[in-house]
């Protein structure tokens, strides 16, 4: 069935350094995929999404581009901040829109 | 803003005892989703409603979880009776459509530790 990979965590960053969380898929059909952000005691929020092959999501500093020929859906930032410290979740939903699958999350904490 | 509200936040119960969540989703947000979120896991959808029908519910363990939307607004999820591995954070959210083109808003979610 459809599933989604991500990298392990937790991950610890300096500030302004670069960050890129990995995430794979694999899916039947043509799935969207998306990155969700939780931060420390509030609910989950999406972050960015691409609806099909070759799109880039991008907010608040962070893209992520949809990969078919290699499954992925990877997310960056170019320089990160304290206030990004939360848990990121990648996420499918598959090609009927009604199934959901998300990884396990990868918990992120910048230091000063 | 408006928000997706749950509750009770954290709830503490026995083994075999029944438990109940509440979620009222966003005014006019038509499509609902219940999820199980394992300590250390991902969300894990349970069940969808349409306004008050079912979408999916595949998921769902049906021998002891039951969810409702009678209205077509707010909702409840049982377990009945609870057991030890249902111990996990219960997630609602809401959307003003189903499928990908419509933003999922998440609750603060359910805290439920069974003992």
């Amino acid at each position: 069935g459809d599933s989604v990979t991500q990298m392990e965590g937790p991950v610890t960053l300096s500030e302004e350094a670069f960050l890129t969380i990995n995430c794979t898929y694999t899916a039947t059909g043509y799935p969207s995929l998306f990155w969700y952000v939780q931060y420390p005691g509030e609910g989950l929020q999406l972050l960015l999404k691409a609806t099909k092959a070759d799109d880039k999501g991008s907010n608040k500093g962070f893209e992520a581009t949809y990969r078919k020929e290699t499954t992925s859906f990877h997310l960056e930032k170019g320089s990160v901040q304290v206030s990004d410290s939360a848990v990121y979740f990648c996420a499918l939903s598959d090609h009927t829109g009604n199934q959901f699958y998300f990884g396990t999350g990868t918990s992120l904490t910048v230091i000063p | 803003e408006a928000e997706v509200a749950q509750s009770p936040r954290y709830k503490i119960t026995e083994k075999s005892q029944a438990v109940a969540f509440w979620c009222d989703p966003i005014s006019g947000h038509a499509t609902l989703y219940w999820y199980r979120q394992i300590l250390g896991q991902g969300p894990e959808l349970l069940v969808q409603f349409q306004d008050e029908s079912v979408v999916d519910d595949s998921q769902l363990p049906k021998d002891r979880f039951s969810a409702e939307r009678l209205k077509g607004v707010d909702s409840t999820l049982k377990i009945q009776p609870a057991e030890l591995g249902d111990s996990a954070m219960y997630l609602c959210a809401s959307s003003t459509g189903a499928g990908t083109h419509y933003e999922q808003y998440f609750g603060p979610g359910t805290r439920l530790t069974v003992t």
